[in-house]
């Protein structure tokens, strides 16, 4: 069964705009919420992450949101810029997991100029 | 420079023929693990270690071995390699498991003909 769910295989979104990128999870013993985003030919590099104990977390252009009860996080990033274009992966730890991280299929992110 | 290094980058091999992928961190972090990435699964968690000579399973552990006798290196053994391993590895090392962010090293994209 998969916990964590990225329904969007992929996102195109125009230079300037927002983009929304979602996460779904499924186990409520998850705490710990991270975002990573992916160049080809790279190793994921870490982007921004959100305890349960917060709803939002900011950081420049690229803000996350948490909602509990619906079980589901989004990334925001505002404005959108080519050099986004990239594979984002949504990731999540606590519980059983014993802290190991759960990753999401990923989202492609297409900036248009 | 903080990193993780993983060699080889690219490796073509035949079915059987024992393999090591060598990974390595300079952060003494504690934590590391190994994961595979396939077209439509996302990061697939293989292996995991919380410290030296302390090791175990992830999701998908079959077909592969690992060993953790000094705290930087983490390398991956395939036995005895089968097509359904072709894939791109990524290590991964981090201060703690979960609750920080994971360090990756750039991938290591495997063939088995």
């Amino acid at each position: 069964d998969q916990q964590v769910k990225q329904n969007s295989p992929s996102l195109s979104v125009q230079e300037g705009r927002i983009s929304i990128l979602n996460c779904d999870y499924t186990n409520s013993m998850f705490d710990y919420f991270l975002w990573y985003k992916k160049y080809p030919a790279e190793g994921p590099t870490f982007l921004i992450s959100i305890s349960s104990i917060k709803d939002k977390n900011e950081d420049g252009r690229f803000t996350v949101f948490l909602n509990k009860s619906a079980k589901h996080l989004s990334l925001h990033i505002v404005p959108s810029q080519p050099g986004d274009s990239a594979v984002y992966f949504c990731a999540a730890s606590g519980g059983r997991s014993q802290g190991n991280l759960i990753f999401g299929k990923g989202t492609k992110l297409s900036v248009k100029p | 420079e903080a990193q993780v290094t993983q060699n080889p980058r690219y490796l073509i091999t035949v079915t059987g023929k024992k393999l090591t992928v060598t990974c390595s961190q300079n952060m003494n972090h504690e934590y590391m693990s190994w994961y595979r990435q396939d077209p439509g699964l996302g990061l697939r968690q293989i292996y995991y270690s919380m410290n030296v000579e302390v090791t175990d399973k992830g999701d998908v552990p079959e077909g592969y071995k690992v060993s953790r006798k000094e705290k930087r290196n983490f390398p991956l053994i395939l036995e005895s390699p089968s097509p359904n391993q072709t894939s791109l590895y990524f290590c991964a090392s981090s201060p703690r498991p979960g609750y920080t962010e994971a360090f990756f090293g750039q991938g290591t994209r495997l063939t088995v003909v």
